[in-house]
């Protein structure tokens, strides 16, 4: 079963930034945050992974908690083609199995 | 880096036929794939986990013996749906992973199956 939870929907204004939560509380010790985005009829694409440290790339920045039980996906400048599914996903131990939660669907707003 | 290339990516068959889906890692070693299938409105659930030169791993509710999985080299894992009906059209996606555990999986663009 997944062990995060994420809003639903969001909207962001094209040109903004767009904050998408995710909560994880039950994280362990040694798994990782990873985030992903799903455009319709393709793959997921990832984004972004971390431990405990926040983490920037060319796409996006991650904002772990210290307490590590919550993090923020960051797109500093969303545009039209930033409307995805975002996936929020705790894994990293052995085997590394994927469940995936319900994501949250964002549009970006022209 | 990291492309992940699944083959084909869309497919319609009459039912009672097998249909294989072919999941290859292009410019990296992938100890392990997974497979995943999505409903339409739905998230990704995970089938089945495939590491090289080992049986898959189902996850509980998948029947192993209608999904076949073979993951016979570092690079190519196939999902082989035998005796396709209806109920089995859904979107197939694959992913590959690096043998190093704490990297990102990588997805293909998914195969759209669809039985008539």
């Amino acid at each position: 079963d997944a062990k995060t939870t994420q809003p639903t929907s969001m909207d962001c204004a094209e040109g903004r930034a767009a904050n998408l939560p995710c909560n994880h509380s039950t994280i362990s010790g040694n798994e990782y945050v990873y985030w992903y985005r799903q455009i319709h009829s393709q793959g997921p694409q990832y984004i972004i992974h971390g431990l405990k440290n926040n983490e920037t790339n060319e796409m996006a920045s991650l904002i772990i908690t210290e307490d590590r039980k919550s993090s923020t996906l960051i797109l500093p400048h969303a545009t039209l083609r930033d409307t995805a599914v975002y996936y929020c996903i705790v894994g990293g131990l052995t085997g590394n199995q994927f469940y995936f939660g319900t994501g949250t669907s964002l549009t970006v707003i022209p | 880096g990291a492309v992940v290339s699944q083959h084909p990516s869309w497919v319609i068959c009459k039912s009672g036929t097998s249909v294989k889906i072919e999941c290859r890692s292009l410019d990296f070693q992938a100890t392990t794939m997974f497979w995943y299938r999505q409903f339409p409105k739905q998230s990704l659930m995970l089938m089945a986990t495939s590491n090289e030169g080992s049986k898959a791993t189902y996850e509980q509710g998948v029947e192993k013996d209608k999904f076949l999985i073979n993951h016979a080299s570092l690079t190519l894992s196939t999902l082989t749906v035998t005796s396709a009906h209806p109920e089995d059209s859904s979107f197939y996606i694959c992913s590959a992973q690096t043998g190093v555990w704490n990297q990102p999986q990588h997805f293909g663009d998914g195969t759209r199956l669809s039985i008539l």
